[in-house]
């Protein structure tokens, strides 16, 4: 069974550009969450998607963050514009369904805005 | 305010020795808390869920034990190994029930051979 998969690993912007992070859920997982650990700090959580619906966006920083789920499969993070701030490495993790508490997460995408 | 510490940001043992890392939290209710590790360059990897009920789990070396009046839980390696050394995360659930978690800032263990 393939696991969490995220795309790019890496992403290396300028301030003010758009950067489009993408997450592939292990087949089958209803829900899809989306973390961030900016340098020296734990990971935040960000939101989290039932299939196609977001459950829970209250850890979305701001309006510049925009998170879609097509079709309940595979998600996009975009960044529009990205600021020196949003540097960090964002995860995504996913579990089964209804009170489905194990999450499995993905290697990460390193975003570094400069 | 609301927190999540973890004992120590390093942790060096022996090998063979039995390592204890410390999650305590100040103003959550959590229904469960979960240990996850975490290597370099990847992403956290579940280890073990406890539930408010419960006062210890077992899963090979691992154990962990949940006190909710104290808000802390430990999480025991034994028999530690090299293999071992990572950085270990304890997580919780704000929100009773709800699966939306919060992180503490991680352990990072050494087990030195």
């Amino acid at each position: 069974e393939a696991g969490v998969t995220q795309f790019p690993s890496h992403s290396v912007i300028e301030k003010g550009q758009t950067v489009t992070l993408r997450c592939d859920p292990i087949s089958g997982h209803d829900n899809l969450y989306w973390y961030r650990r900016v340098m020296g700090k734990e990971i935040k959580f960000l939101l989290h998607f039932v299939k196609e619906s977001k459950q829970d966006e209250s850890g979305m920083p701001n309006n510049r963050f925009l998170a879609e789920r097509t079709g309940g499969t595979y998600s996009t993070l975009k960044v529009q514009p990205a600021e020196l701030e949003d540097s960090g490495v964002y995860f995504c993790a996913s579990s089964q369904g209804v009170g489905s508490y194990e999450q499995y997460f993905g290697p990460g995408t390193r975003l570094t805005v400069t | 305010s609301q927190k999540i510490e973890q004992n120590s940001e390093a942790l060096n043992i022996q090998e063979g020795k039995t390592a204890t890392l410390t999650c305590n939290y100040t103003n959550y209710s959590p229904a469960y808390l979960q240990w996850y590790r975490q290597d370099p360059g990847r992403g956290p990897v579940f280890l073990l869920l406890i539930r408010e009920n419960e006062k210890e789990k077992r899963k090979e070396r691992l154990k962990v034990t949940f006190d909710t009046t104290l808000k802390q839980s430990l999480f025991h390696i034994t028999a530690s190994q090299p293999a071992d050394s990572a950085t270990y995360l304890c997580a919780l659930d704000p929100l009773p029930y709800g699966q939306n978690f919060v992180f503490g800032p991680g352990t990072r263990l050494s087990v030195l051979p």
